[in-house]
């Protein structure tokens, strides 16, 4: 298996901009995770999926932040507008439910920059 | 809500073994992994603690003590490409909640 894929892995884009980033999680895999991660505020979770269904997004800073799941091989995160501080590296991670350690597999990840 | 403490950074000498502490509150707790993460990578699955005790991977073993709301990661024979961030999360159902992170630091 490849692994989980992020794309794109850089994005550079204006404050205002709609950015959409992407995942493909590991197949099989039932949960899929979207972490943002910050010096300042270290790693975070913004919301889970569980069999495509979206279980908690309290992590979400705000409305600007929007995921989607159409299906067990895709999710989407979505920041509109985006704003200088939403540059971070934003990660999605998927798990399987039968892991016995709860092992999470991270993507390489996105680096957003906001200008 | 839930909180974790690890030290921001740690130094240790190549060869050497070295001990991060993590300690938690947290509801709902049903285990403590590690995660490691080198400069621009991903982060990677370490090992799990649901029961008090010591596991054991090769040259890193990992701690738990659920009353002490205590863990740690071991860290033995030192290489330089250990050189990097190490993680602990609690695990509450379904989702990790993660600390900050440690540095490690290794000197040859």
């Amino acid at each position: 298996d490849a692994g989980v894929i992020q794309s794109p892995r850089h994005e550079v884009t204006e404050m205002g901009q709609e950015v959409t980033l992407r995942c493909k999680p590991i197949s099989g895999h039932d949960y899929l995770f979207w972490y943002r991660q910050t010096m300042m505020r270290g790693l975070e979770l913004l919301i889970y999926f569980n069999n495509n269904v979206p279980i908690d997004d309290s992590g979400m800073p705000e409305d600007r932040f929007s995921a989607k799941m159409p299906n067990a091989s895709f999710s989407t995160l979505k920041i509109q507008p985006s704003e200088p501080r939403d540059s971070a590296v934003y990660f999605c991670a998927s798990k399987s439910d039968r892991s016995t350690y709860n092992e999470q597999f991270f993507g390489p990840g996105t680096r957003l920059t906001v200008l | 809500g839930q909180s974790l403490e690890q030290p921001s950074e740690v130094t240790a000498v190549e060869g050497a073994i070295v001990q991060i502490n993590c300690t938690y509150q947290t509801s709902g707790f049903y285990g403590l992994s590690w995660y490691q993460q080198h400069d621009g990578g991903a982060p990677t699955f370490l090992s799990y603690n649901a029961l008090d005790g010591l596991e054991e991977t090769g040259r890193f073993s990992s701690f738990l003590s659920r009353s002490d709301s205590y863990g740690y990661l071991l860290l033995q024979e030192l290489q330089m490409k250990d050189s990097a961030s190490y993680f602990c999360a609690v695990r509450r159902d379904d989702k990790i909640i993660f600390g900050k992170g440690t540095r490690l630091h290794i000197l040859p």
